[in-house]
């Protein structure tokens, strides 16, 4: 696609159910990256995915975040049992193979609110 | 491992002034600089680069930025401001080596008339 597309763009659900966010990277794109953008918090990295290597999960801030990126290209953030600390923007961006620095691209990003 | 601070969380400025956004960041390695913006509702899209060689850069909508090592500075310049600058303004660094940039806390640029 012409850009990182992120689903849903906004979320509201309850405290203890498990949510899921999609994203869909550009195509081409080998990297992935999920972040967190908390109010007043900057972007906190998550999950880092590169091709067929195993991602770099240092920073979940817990057992209740999971990721997983199927064929080298969609990704899903799985939060389960939400907490109200977990509301925030959920950000995916991509970036091309080979590019030395990593140039992202972000998506619009996934707002979720917990109430 | 490195690190980014934004000394400014909110910089307010009258439009056709010039303006700076200060960013300093610390890492016992070579690095890469980068700034991005963030119109409201919208992703992050990047501003300009650091890789290597000239120390000031230029990136899109007037901006530059010049980097600095003895003072590990990256700061972001702009000689006049328009309104449609008002946005959140991310200052990030990535080690050589790495492949994980690290964000800074932004800095809120608003633009008055």
């Amino acid at each position: 696609g012409a850009g990182v597309s992120q689903s849903p763009s906004n979320k509201v659900t309850e405290k203890g159910k498990d949510v899921e966010l999609r994203c869909d990277p550009i195509s081409g794109h080998t990297a992935l990256y999920w972040y967190r953008q908390s109010l007043g918090q900057g972007l906190e990295f998550l999950i880092y995915f590169q091709g067929n290597s195993a991602p770099d999960k240092s920073g979940l801030p817990s057992d209740r975040f999971s990721a997983e990126r199927t064929g080298g290209s969609v990704s899903t953030l799985t939060i389960q049992r939400t907490q109200q600390e977990d509301s925030a923007v959920y950000l995916c961006a991509s970036s091309p193979p080979n590019s030395g620095a990593n140039v992202l691209t972000f998506g619009a990003g996934s707002r979720l609110t917990v109430l | 491992a490195q690190s980014v601070t934004q000394l400014d969380s909110q910089v307010p400025v009258f439009e056709e002034a010039p303006v700076e956004l200060r960013c300093n960041y610390s890492s016992s390695v070579s690095v890469y600089l980068f700034w991005y913006v963030q119109y409201p509702n919208q992703g992050l899209q990047l501003l300009l680069k650091y890789l290597s060689g000239s120390t000031l850069v230029k990136g899109i909508n007037g901006f530059e930025a010049e980097f600095n090592k003895s003072q590990t500075s990256f700061h972001l310049r702009k000689p006049s401001v328009h309104i449609s600058d008002t946005a959140e303004y991310f200052c990030a660094v990535s080690e050589r080596g790495s492949y994980i940039p690290t964000f800074g806390r932004g800095t809120s640029l608003i633009v008055h008339p």
